[in-house]
């Protein structure tokens, strides 16, 4: 079955600690993305990653980092996680650019303490 | 600059009744617009995509849009909802001098009443 899984799917932390979402997807897509989603603000984007070794700022990056060492992971990584990194995240990927359909995986919930 | 509105917060519709869900743009060059679903606990799905010709989109599980270049609007419709259709809508739209990024409006929630 073709899909993105992420996990955790829910994590409760606390300030400072280090932690990684990992995402991957079995579909060969290119196109891989990350967004966060806040109660009134929609979806915003935090990094992008156009194919393997390339990656590139959304919106919203500060706090966050990511690498694309592999076609079909793209994890996120939270170096010192604060109270307003607390978020519902979303992982997605496509074909190619993000023109292509974007195929979303399950969400991940985070709480930051 | 490139932006997406979703005007209203919630829309709700008595079921059997059409539903039409508002999506508003700025952007420069040639318009990409689309439109996700969010179901409780799950993430986003494509519903459908205007990226050139007929101005009216067939989409998944009956959604049709309706692409209006003077009013730049892509307004979400269904002729007859389901209770199953209660979700957050999304619209997006391509940033125009960017190929590699979309824009996401805020979301409509969608509630239709038994």
């Amino acid at each position: 079955e073709a899909q993105v899984t992420q996990n955790p799917r829910y994590l409760i932390t606390v300030t400072g600690k280090k932690l990684t979402v990992t995402c991957s997807q079995n579909m060969n897509h290119e196109y891989m993305s990350w967004y966060r989603q806040d109660p009134g603000l929609g979806l915003r984007q935090i990094y992008y990653s156009m194919n393997v070794e390339v990656t590139d700022k959304g919106d919203v990056p500060e706090g966050y980092k990511v690498s694309r060492k592999e076609k079909r992971n793209f994890p996120l990584i939270l170096e010192s996680p604060s109270p307003n990194q607390t978020s519902l995240y979303f992982c997605a990927s496509s074909r190619g650019q993000p023109l292509d359909t974007q195929y979303f995986g399950p969400g991940t919930r985070l709480t930051v303490l | 600059a490139q932006s997406v509105a979703q005007p209203e917060d919630q829309v709700n519709v008595a079921e059997g009744n059409p539903l039409t869900v508002k999506c508003t743009y700025s952007v420069s060059g040639n318009p990409y617009l689309f439109w996700y679903v969010q179901y409780p606990n799950r993430g986003l799905q494509f519903l459908l995509k205007y990226i050139t010709g007929d101005n009216l989109v067939k989409g998944s599980y009956g959604f049709e849009a309706e692409f209006n270049k003077s009013q730049t609007s892509f307004h979400l419709k269904k002729p007859s909802a389901l209770v199953s259709d209660s979700a957050l809508y999304f619209c997006a739209v391509r940033d125009g001098n960017r190929d590699d990024k979309i824009i996401f409006g805020k979301g409509t929630r969608l509630h239709i009443l038994p």
